[in-house]
């Protein structure tokens, strides 16, 4: 059984400083999806890392891949205010058509 | 269009009502998903349809009731519903391949009383 595992679970920062998300998971598959979410709003999707050793960047944040570590970070640089949300990594566990398995999402807030 | 649309956005019912929920993509995907999301929790996979079929259900109560009657349209019918089954369902749609990106539709809330 697929696990995907976040830390931290909870983030309060102040604006203008940097930090890490860390996303965890068991299996040995390539592809992994990290998603933003707005109190009571859907899910809008940030990044889709590839393969291993994929870096993608949008703005203040950079995701990147790492399959061998079976690790994906998410690094937030300068934080801003309207950063603030809750980040979801998942992952497909098997081929074809079988849905997202979700961390427990990392809820961040920053502060002026 | 990389959208997918569920209607409605909110929906208050009783424990005895029958309604549904509906979700709609014209991006020519084949593989549509239900998710339930409880607050402060991650989206959990309830029903995959892939090629119009159900390929996967995840143990779902047969309270909820999941229909795909074209390769655009996918429908969740509820019936007898609990009030912990107040949640946000959430759609998405994606091609039937391996890991491919997934577009989720902006959701139903869904509250039982």
């Amino acid at each position: 059984e697929l696990k995907v595992e976040q830390n931290p679970l909870f983030l309060s920062m102040q604006e203008g400083k940097n930090y890490t998300i860390y996303c965890n998971y068991s299996t040995t598959s390539d592809r992994l999806y990290w998603y933003r979410q707005d109190p009571g709003k859907s899910l809008e999707s940030l990044f889709v890392l590839l393969s291993n050793g994929a870096v993608k960047q949008e703005g203040r944040l950079m995701a990147s891949l790492d399959t061998k570590a079976r690790l994906s970070t998410l690094h937030i640089t300068a934080a801003v205010h309207d950063l603030s949300a809750t980040y979801f990594c998942a992952k497909y566990s098997g081929g074809g058509a079988d849905g997202l398995t979700f961390g427990k999402g990392t809820h961040l807030i920053i502060q002026p | 269009d990389t959208e997918v649309t569920q209607t409605p956005k909110h929906l208050v019912m009783g424990m005895t009502n029958k309604k549904s929920l509906k979700c709609e993509q014209h991006m020519g995907h084949r593989a549509m998903y239900w998710y339930k999301q409880k607050a402060k929790k991650p989206p959990e996979l309830m029903f995959v349809y892939s090629y119009e079929k159900l390929s996967i259900n995840e143990s779902v109560p047969s309270r909820f009731s999941p229909e795909c009657p074209n390769s655009s349209l996918l429908n969740l019918h509820l019936h007898a519903l609990q009030p912990e089954d107040s949640a946000l369902y959430l759609c998405a749609s994606s091609q039937p391949r391996r890991e491919t990106e997934a577009f989720f539709g902006q959701g139903t809330r869904l509250t039982v009383v």
